[in-house]
């Protein structure tokens, strides 16, 4: 069974700051995707990682996949108040057309 | 394009009611699932489906059913709903096995 872990579950953190949110798996995957959900509101698609060594950036959001050690890391840097969301990593169960969410990290920027 | 619609947006059932939450996207995807968010939890499969007339388990399907009779429909039915059942529910779809998922706005379900 797939479990899909991210950590940690909630993270305040100051405006101008860096940190980082880890998504683990357990099992193998050949591509991992994270999303962005407003309170109240759907999810949005951030990034897709397809491959290990992969890195994707987008603004102050960077995200990288190691397949080998089964852990997708989402970097914030210099982290702004419209970045309060909260973010699920989601690994891909090659052939079985599912996808496992991690639990989500709830990210709050003050000001 | 709308994308993925969601009805309702919020429904209150009383527990041992029926129901179906409606979804349906207009981008000819293949691929649609149902998910169940409750805190804490992150987003828990019910149901996919691969294509018109194919459904399967997720990790989460009991006290559900589902049928998919075109390419743009997915109904979720909840036999005979239990306060358990009380989440919001977000159905999605996707072009391909592996591609990424466009959500659709949730339904707030409480069973009383």
């Amino acid at each position: 069974e797939l479990k899909v872990e991210q950590n940690p579950l909630f993270l305040s953190m100051q405006e101008g700051k860096n940190y980082t949110i880890y998504c683990n798996y357990s099992t193998t995957s050949d591509r991992l995707y994270w999303y962005r959900q407003d309170p109240g509101k759907s999810l949005e698609s951030l990034f897709v990682l397809l491959s290990n060594g992969a890195v994707k950036q987008e603004g102050r959001l960077m995200a990288s996949l190691d397949t080998k050690a089964r852990l997708s890391t989402l970097h914030i840097t210099a982290a702004v108040h419209d970045l309060s969301a909260t973010y699920f990593c989601a690994v891909y169960l090659s052939g079985t057309y599912k996808y496992i969410f991690g639990t989500g990290t709830r990210l709050k920027v003050l000001a | 394009n709308a994308g993925v619609t969601q009805t309702p947006k919020f429904q209150v059932l009383k527990t041992g009611q029926s129901m179906t939450l409606q979804c349906a996207q207009d981008m000819n995807h293949e691929y649609m699932s149902w998910y169940r968010q409750d805190p804490g939890m992150g987003l828990r499969l019910i149901h996919y489906s691969v294509g018109a007339g194919i459904t399967d388990q997720g990790e989460v399907p009991n006290g559900y059913n589902v049928s998919r009779s075109t390419t743009e429909d997915f109904p979720l039915r909840l036999l005979s709903a239990a306060p358990s059942q009380t989440s919001v529910y977000f159905c999605a779809s996707s072009y391909s096995s592996g591609g990424g998922y466009t959500f659709g706005s949730g339904t707030r379900l409480t069973v009383v």
